[in-house]
C-alpha cells in the first residue's frame, strides 16, 4: 500500500494561476519534504518541517509556500506559477533518528504551466 | 558542505553486462548513504543504504559497500536487466539534526536486449 500519496499525480494550469498540490503519509513521520525536479536534474530542496517547524531553503522562491494542517498532510501551494515552475513536484517523509534513515517519496505531482 | 559526485551518464548496457556507477562524497560529520532510483514518470525508490562504514547494502542484485576510507559508494550489479534501465541517483544524509537529502546529479541507465 502506497505510504506516501500525491494528488494530482497531473497538474495544469495556466500561467499566473494559483496551484495546491497535496500529499498525506500514513508513515506517522515527523518531518516531510517538498522537492522540486526537473528534466533530467537531481531533485532540489523546496523546504522541509519538522513537526510544525518549518524550514526554507535559501534560494526557494517566494512564489513558493507551503502548509502543514497535522502529521498527516502537507500542502504546496504555488502562488503565480511561471512557465519555468513547470516540473515534477516530490514529497517525502522521514523520522527524526539517531542515525540518520531514509526518506520515503510519494510519485510526484507533474505541473504542467500552460 | 555535503556534497556528492557521481558517474555522468547516460550509460548504456547490454542485458547480462556488468554495472558500475560511480559515486563519492564529501561531508561533516557522519553520514549515511543511499542509492534511489526512478523508473520515468515515478517518484524515488529507496534502492539500497548503508549507515557505517565497511556496510554494504543489497537489494535486487545491486550492492555498494560504504567505503570511508576513499569516500565512495559505488553502486554494481553483476548482470543487468532491461527492466534496470532507470534514473539512479546516489544520495547522502548527515547526523541527528540535519534533515536534508544531498543528492548526486543522478545517472541514466539503459539496457538493451
Amino acid at each position: 500500500d502506497a505510504m506516501v500519496i500525491q494528488n494530482p499525480r497531473y497538474q495544469v494550469t495556466q500561467f499566473g494561476k494559483p496551484v495546491t498540490l497535496s500529499c498525506s503519509q500514513t508513515l506517522n513521520h515527523n518531518v516531510m519534504y517538498w522537492y522540486q525536479q526537473k528534466s533530467s536534474q537531481a531533485p532540489k530542496l523546496l523546504f522541509h518541517y519538522y513537526d510544525k517547524d518549518f524550514n526554507n531553503e535559501a534560494d526557494t522562491p517566494d512564489n513558493f509556500q507551503s502548509r502543514r494542517p497535522n502529521t498527516s498532510f502537507c500542502f504546496l501551494d504555488i502562488r503565480s506559477p511561471g512557465l519555468g515552475d513547470a516540473a515534477m513536484y516530490l514529497c517525502a517523509t522521514s523520522v527524526r533518528t539517531g542515525v540518520p534513515g531514509e526518506l520515503f517519496f510519494g510519485e510526484g505531482s507533474r505541473l504542467t504551466v500552460l | 558542505g555535503n556534497s556528492v559526485t557521481q558517474m555522468e551518464g547516460p550509460v548504456t548496457l547490454s542485458e547480462e553486462a556488468f554495472l558500475t556507477i560511480n559515486c563519492t562524497y564529501t561531508a561533516t560529520g557522519y553520514p549515511s548513504l543511499f542509492w534511489y532510483v526512478q523508473y520515468p514518470g515515478e517518484g524515488l525508490q529507496l534502492l539500497l543504504k548503508a549507515t557505517k562504514a565497511d556496510d554494504k547494502g543489497s537489494n535486487k542484485g545491486f550492492e555498494a559497500t560504504y567505503r570511508k576510507e576513499t569516500t565512495s559508494f559505488h553502486l554494481e550489479k553483476g548482470s543487468v536487466q532491461v527492466s534496470d534501465s532507470a534514473v539512479y541517483f546516489c544520495a547522502l544524509r548527515v547526523n541527528f539534526g540535519n534533515e536534508k537529502l544531498t543528492f548526486g546529479t543522478g545517472t541514466r541507465l539503459t539496457i538493451i536486449p
